[in-house]
């Protein structure tokens, strides 16, 4: 489903450093999430939002920050990366009524 | 919370046969949808295929059949017919039956299924 983008695809840092991760969706969906996914761990929900200017935390939340000035964004951000956050991010969309929940194609993320 | 457990890491099938990937949860909701995903090593999230938890019929695709024993709380998915494609990490997930934010999806731990020819 092309209406959900995820950028970059593959990005590599350093421990310390700031990085935002990118999520797009053209559906106009009011509710956002993210996850990453660590084998041996499935995926683990970061945070949700339920609309603009609406975000909550999800199971793994430290060290993350989320914000959503408008619907359709929903980046992501490592304030202070670890090598713990190394991890394949998802983020994923649903309409209120819909049922189904459209995956981005993830980022893979490596702090060095 | 609801949790969801797949406890095979890996499973493999040879091309052609049948497979079947266990997934056990544990909720005290009586109403819920039941997920398989399936990834590709694009990295991809394929919904393969949904049961309501409220449906006694069992949900079929194509290939893929669930066995959804709603008492003993299991949700397993059989592939018939296994073909190379078929060869991925398989996602078992719930859903609480209310809409948008708690359409978040509780995930297991995932299975790798490898086929061979």
């Amino acid at each position: 489903d092309a209406g959900i983008t995820q950028s970059p695809r593959y990005k590599i840092t350093e421990t310390g450093r700031q990085v935002t991760l990118m999520c797009h969706q053209t559906w106009s969906h009011s509710y956002m999430f993210w996850y990453r996914q660590d084998l041996g761990h499935g995926l683990r929900l970061i945070y949700y939002s339920a609309a603009a200017d609406i975000t909550d935390k999800g199971e793994v939340p430290d060290g993350y920050v989320v914000s959503r000035s408008k619907t359709e964004n929903f980046p992501l951000t490592l304030e202070s990366a670890t090598r713990s956050q190394t991890s394949v991010y998802f983020c994923a969309s649903v309409g209120r009524r819909n049922e189904k929940l459209f995956f981005g194609s993830g980022t893979q993320l490596s702090v060095l | 919370a609801q949790t969801v457990t797949q406890s095979q890491p890996e499973m493999s099938v040879q091309e052609a046969e049948t497979v079947t990937l266990s997934c056990t949860y544990d909720t005290s909701e009586s109403d819920y949808y039941l997920f398989w995903y399936k990834q590709p090593p694009s990295r991809q999230m394929i919904l393969v295929i949904r049961q309501e938890a409220y449906k006694q019929q069992n949900a079929t695709e194509n290939r893929f059949s669930v066995n959804f024993q709603k008492a003993a709380k299991s949700f397993s998915l059989k592939i018939s017919d296994s073909q190379l494609g078929d060869a991925a990490m398989y996602f078992c997930a719930y859903r609480s039956p209310e809409t948008g934010a708690n359409s978040k999806l509780t995930f297991g731990k995932g299975i790798t299924l490898s086929v061979r020819p």
